[in-house]
């Protein structure tokens, strides 16, 4: 049930890009994208729901393939603040009700 | 709103011991969520409570481990006779109803089993 990140880690230079990668073997419904620093809670960064729309943060794009079940966040012209890991959560129906599972994550760097 | 609250935010405990820790989710979010976290790992499922009803518990949880949410407000989680492998932040997130809405999560607990 678990999504399956990638890559695992990731080292930039400020103002480089980077892409993280989410697969899920589950029909989803939504997909979400929350960022976490070290000895912090999970911060929501974005929702992506079945159908195409989006919910979250100005700076950050992502996509979903609902064919495919994968999903992928887009970090442009990164800041040192975009450091932190990255989870990726996969919503889907479960019983009667939703269940939200998170992927291990993606370790972002980034250097001045 | 203050957002989900968490206690302890710390606790050590020797194993053995039984210990209980509490949420306080954003109020009328109806969905309560309760993971577990260990160093360079994802938020591991726990257990989720639609108001006060449990709807899943993780295969990955023993019987020492119970969590209520009782009139669909706050909701505890015990583990009784810790082991040391129990040492790992518990989060709890909370959400609306329905599906699409995004989860908010507490500071955490972090236990440390000696």
């Amino acid at each position: 049930q678990q999504p399956v990140q990638s890559p695992q880690a990731v080292i930039l230079r400020e103002g480089e890009d980077a892409v993280i990668n989410c697969s899920s073997s589950k029909a989803l419904y939504s997909v979400h994208w929350y960022r976490q620093k070290h000895g912090e809670a999970p911060v929501f960064l974005m929702i992506l729901l079945k159908g195409g729309e989006q919910k979250g943060h100005e700076k950050i794009s992502a996509s979903f393939n609902e064919k495919k079940q994968q999903s992928s966040l887009y970090l442009t012209a990164s800041q040192l603040s975009y450091s932190g890991t990255y989870f990726c959560g996969t919503e889907f129906m479960m019983d009667s009700s939703y269940k939200l599972i998170f992927g291990s994550g993606t370790r972002l760097l980034v250097r001045p | 709103d203050t957002g989900v609250s968490q206690n302890p935010r710390h606790k050590i405990t020797k194993r053995g011991q039984n210990v209980t820790f509490r949420c306080d989710p954003i109020s009328e979010h109806n969905r309560l969520y309760w993971y577990r976290q260990t160093l360079g790992q994802g938020p591991e499922f726990l257990t989720y409570f639609q108001n006060e009803a449990q709807l899943e518990k993780s295969r990955l949880l023993s019987d020492r481990f119970s969590a209520e949410r009782p009139k669909g407000s706050f909701s505890t989680l015990e583990i009784q006779r810790t082991e040391q492998g129990d040492s790992a932040m518990y989060l709890c997130a909370s959400s609306p109803q329905g599906g699409y809405t995004e989860a908010f999560f507490g500071q955490g607990t972090r236990l440390t089993v000696v």
